[in-house]
Formats: C-alpha cells, sequence, structure tokens
C-alpha cells in the first residue's frame, strides 16, 4: 500500500533563518507531488507541483522553492524565512489519471517569530 | 485560477440538508471534493470526472455541469460526524497534473 510521510509535525523557526521541510513518498512510482499552504481558517493554496523528476511548476511567487531529487521525494525551501510563512503546510500524491484522488500528509505547522 | 466555492460556511441542525457549490473558469478534466476536520490533513469524499463518472462516498452526493464548469456537492440528512470544511479541487484541462482547491465552506452541524 502507499503512504505519504511529511516531517517535522511542527516547527517554530525565527524570522530569517532558513527552511526545509521533507515529504516522501513510498508504495508508488512516478506520482504527481503537490505542496499546499493553509493560513489560519483559509483555505488550500496550491505553492508548487510536480509531475516527474526535476519538473517544478511554481503556483505564487515568494521567498520558497521546491526541488524534486528523487522520484518519490519533495523537498520545499526558503533561504530567509518571513512572518508571512508561517502556516500549515501539506504535501500530497495522486497518480498522473485525472479520475484518481489525492492523499495528504499530516501537515507541518510552520511558525515563524 | 482557483475554483470558487459558496457558501463560505452553513450551520445545520442534524437532519438537515445542505449544498455546497463550486465553480470554475476553465474547463476541467474532473472535480474532486475533500473534506478537513480541524488540525487534520483533508480526506477524499468523492472524485467526478468529465464524462459523468463518479468515485468517492456512499453517503454525500455531488454533480458535475461540464458544460459550466460547475460541482455540487449534497450533504442529505446530516449527521454530527458531517462537520468541517470542504473543499472542492479542479484539475483543469490546459494545466496536467495540476490540483487546485477553492477557499473551502466550513460546515456545522449541531444536536
Amino acid at each position: 500500500s502507499q503512504t505519504i510521510h511529511q516531517w517535522p509535525a511542527t516547527l517554530v523557526q525565527p524570522v530569517g533563518s532558513p527552511l526545509s521541510l521533507e515529504c516522501t513518498v513510498e508504495g508508488t512510482s512516478n506520482p504527481n507531488l503537490y505542496w499546499y499552504r493553509q493560513a489560519a481558517g483559509r483555505g488550500l493554496q496550491l505553492l508548487f507541483y510536480s509531475v516527474g523528476i526535476g519538473q517544478i511548476s511554481s503556483e505564487v511567487p515568494q521567498n520558497l522553492s521546491a526541488s524534486r531529487p528523487q522520484d518519490r521525494q519533495f523537498i520545499l525551501s526558503s533561504k530567509k524565512l518571513l512572518l508571512s510563512d508561517s502556516g500549515f503546510y501539506l504535501c500530497a500524491w495522486k497518480y498522473g489519471e485525472s479520475d484518481t484522488e489525492a492523499f495528504f500528509g499530516q501537515g507541518t505547522r510552520l511558525t515563524v517569530v | 485560477q482557483q475554483p470558487v466555492q459558496s457558501p463560505q460556511a452553513v450551520i445545520l441542525r442534524e437532519g438537515e440538508d445542505a449544498v455546497i457549490n463550486c465553480s470554475s473558469s476553465k474547463a476541467l478534466y474532473s472535480v474532486h471534493w475533500y473534506r478537513q476536520k480541524h488540525g487534520e490533513a483533508p480526506v477524499f469524499l468523492m472524485i467526478l470526472l468529465k464524462g459523468g463518472e463518479q468515485k468517492g462516498h456512499e453517503k454525500i452526493s455531488a454533480s458535475f455541469n461540464e458544460k459550466k464548469q460547475q460541482s455540487s456537492l449534497y450533504l442529505t440528512a446530516s449527521q454530527l460526524s458531517y462537520s468541517g470544511t470542504y473543499f472542492c479541487g479542479t484539475e483543469p484541462t490546459d494545466s496536467w497534473g495540476k490540483l487546485q482547491f477553492g477557499a473551502g465552506t466550513q460546515v456545522v452541524v449541531t444536536p
């Protein structure tokens, strides 16, 4: 069966510090991978998605970046965090076909102080 | 473009019905529906495909009007467990792999 791992679960970081959130998927190959951010009480904002290794689509211009160094690994990074980067970050995967559901990781709650 | 959801919030008594709407400005391959409990990850409810096929939850129904790029989720005879935030997600035909979500509809079911 397929599983998705996302860590850490919670993170408190000072303004200006770097960020690295990692997401890995097991039990499948060539998944579509996604990073979403959810501000308190708000919707799911698509940040990045990837349909293959080295293929990253950015949806929101900001100080975040994403990389997919391996087929089932998706990393969200920042060189210098801003207060506005606080939120609930969710990684998700799905098969490429349009008739398949997305599976979400348990999320990382990031607080920038 | 993110899909647009309405209403933003709805309060129901157990047993009442509600409809949540989702619309997109783009032609779609599919519409997804998820429910999120506070502090948790979203959970899949249903997917509606171009061509009329549906897959998902047995007790919650939905419709998809492909021509209008609109979908509706029907909460019938609501239960306390239906409380949460409902999101629609869309996969447009012009951006393969892209899955965007609306702002969500908060549903509160009271006894």
